[in-house]
């Protein structure tokens, strides 16, 4: 069974600043790695994924993420952050290659960005 | 092309009555998911679907039945509402590409339940 923890419940940060959002992991078996967002009122849209290869991973809007096998973290970043990136992120895991694609998600981070 | 989309956006129920909630795709993927997202928990998968007829059991079941009649098609029936499912509710869907599923997520459908 897999399992994800966000660790943080609430980031404020201030625009134009840089901000880490943090994400570990636990699993048996080898997962593929996904960072979601939720703009309010809205459904999921899918970010970034690592599925195998190097482990920086780059994303839309700016984000990217690194994939650490040895600490099982999958921690999303942005450099520089904007009004607009204000939402909620959510880290999910699936077993790699799995039949069903089922996502184990972590309980979300919400991005305050404030200008 | 909708993609895929849910109905009711907004539903409020008492407790004790039968509530569908509605999911329909447009890509004809074969795989179509349940969660529910609630504070502190983040989405948990409720049932899931592999193919028309072919549904299984997530993490939180207990309380909810779905069917999958048509590939399209996946609703979500509470056959007795309770106070704790309130929540907003998220169907998603997908296809297996080269061992990926990318999931796509509808807008939700928040529930409450007086």
């Amino acid at each position: 069974a897999q399992s994800v923890t966000q660790l943080d419940s609430q980031v404020p940060v201030f625009e134009e600043a840089p901000v880490e959002l943090r994400c570990n992991y636990s699993s048996s078996v080898s997962v593929y790695l996904f960072w979601y967002v939720q703009y309010p009122n809205q459904g999921l849209q899918l970010l970034l994924k690592y599925l195998s290869g190097s482990t920086l991973v780059k994303g839309i809007n700016g984000f990217e993420a690194e994939f650490n096998k040895s600490q099982t973290s999958f921690h999303l970043r942005k450099p520089s952050v904007h009004i607009s990136d204000t939402a909620e992120y959510f880290c999910a895991v699936s077993e790699a290659q799995s039949n069903t694609g089922k996502l184990i998600f972590g309980q979300g981070t919400t991005l305050q960005v404030k200008p | 092309d909708a993609g895929i989309t849910q109905s009711p956006r907004y539903k409020i129920t008492e407790t004790g009555r039968q509530v569908t909630l509605m999911c329909h795709q447009t890509w004809s993927h074969s795989y179509m998911f349940w969660y529910r997202q609630d504070l502190g928990h983040g989405l948990r998968l409720i049932y899931y679907s592999a193919a028309a007829d072919i549904t299984d059991k997530g993490e939180v079941p207990d309380g909810y039945v779905v069917s999958r009649s048509k590939t399209e098609n996946f609703p979500l029936t509470l056959e007795s509402a309770t106070r704790s499912q309130t929540s907003v509710y998220f169907c998603a869907s997908s296809n297996r590409d080269r061992g990926l599923h990318r999931q796509f997520f509808g807008p939700g459908t928040r529930l409450t339940v007086l």
